[in-house]
């Protein structure tokens, strides 16, 4: 298994423009978690899955934003009329033991001109 | 709310010991995590505490004190591969989310 993967790595969008971001976890890992990382902070929790089910999404998520994990293997994250704060990095993590370590892929990078 | 403090800039002398503090105020507490992301990289986990004490995994060694709400990054014998930001993070009982820092970025010199 070469880990976890997300495509595409660069996305250059208009202002207004819906964007969709696909990642694939580690194939054993049943937890699949999406964050949005900016210049100089840490990742920010976006949301999380348990299998194809969605158990937590972010109060800071707009109705803008939503997630997709249909058959417990890859996700989808789709951003609808973005916006030039939708600038940043898309991060995907899965795990999937009790060590309570998640493995990251290497991200997509939006920019919203 | 929930908050995790971390100093933004470490400084070290390359073959010296270093180490990044943390300290979180979060509603729940399960464990806390470290992890390391160079620049243009994605995090990489380096140590997960859940109970008290410290935890050694080869140069680098992680502690917590749950009745302070606090925890360490311990890294020893620095070596320049080593610069890069450090983030902890913490997760909240009930769930496997993780509520993170903004990072201290450790610069080495030779």
């Amino acid at each position: 298994d070469t880990g976890v993967s997300q495509n595409p790595r660069h996305k250059i969008t208009k202002r207004g423009q819906n964007v969709t971001f696909r990642c694939d976890p580690i194939s054993e890992h049943n937890r699949l978690y999406w964050y949005r990382q900016t210049l100089g902070q840490g990742p920010e929790f976006l949301t999380y899955f348990q299998n194809e089910a969605q158990l937590e999404k972010s109060r800071l998520l707009s109705d803008r934003f939503s997630a997709e994990r249909p058959k417990g293997s890859f996700s989808t994250l789709e951003i609808q009329r973005t916006e030039q704060g939708d600038s940043a990095m898309y991060l995907c993590a899965s795990d999937g033991s009790s060590r309570n370590e998640q493995f990251f892929g290497p991200g997509t990078r939006l920019t919203v001109l | 709310g929930q908050s995790l403090e971390q100093p933004s800039e470490v400084t070290a002398v390359e073959g010296a010991i270093v180490q990044i503090n943390c300290t979180y105020q979060t509603s729940g507490f399960y464990g806390l995590s470290w992890y390391q992301q160079h620049d243009g990289g994605a995090p990489t986990f380096l140590s997960y505490n859940a109970l008290d004490g410290l935890e050694e995994t080869g140069r680098f060694s992680s502690f917590l004190s749950r009745s302070d709400s606090y925890g360490y990054l311990l890294l020893q014998e620095l070596q320049m591969k080593d610069s890069a930001s450090y983030f902890c993070a913490v997760r909240i009982e009930g769930n496997y989310q993780l509520i993170w820092g903004a990072g201290t970025k450790l610069i080495i010199k030779p």
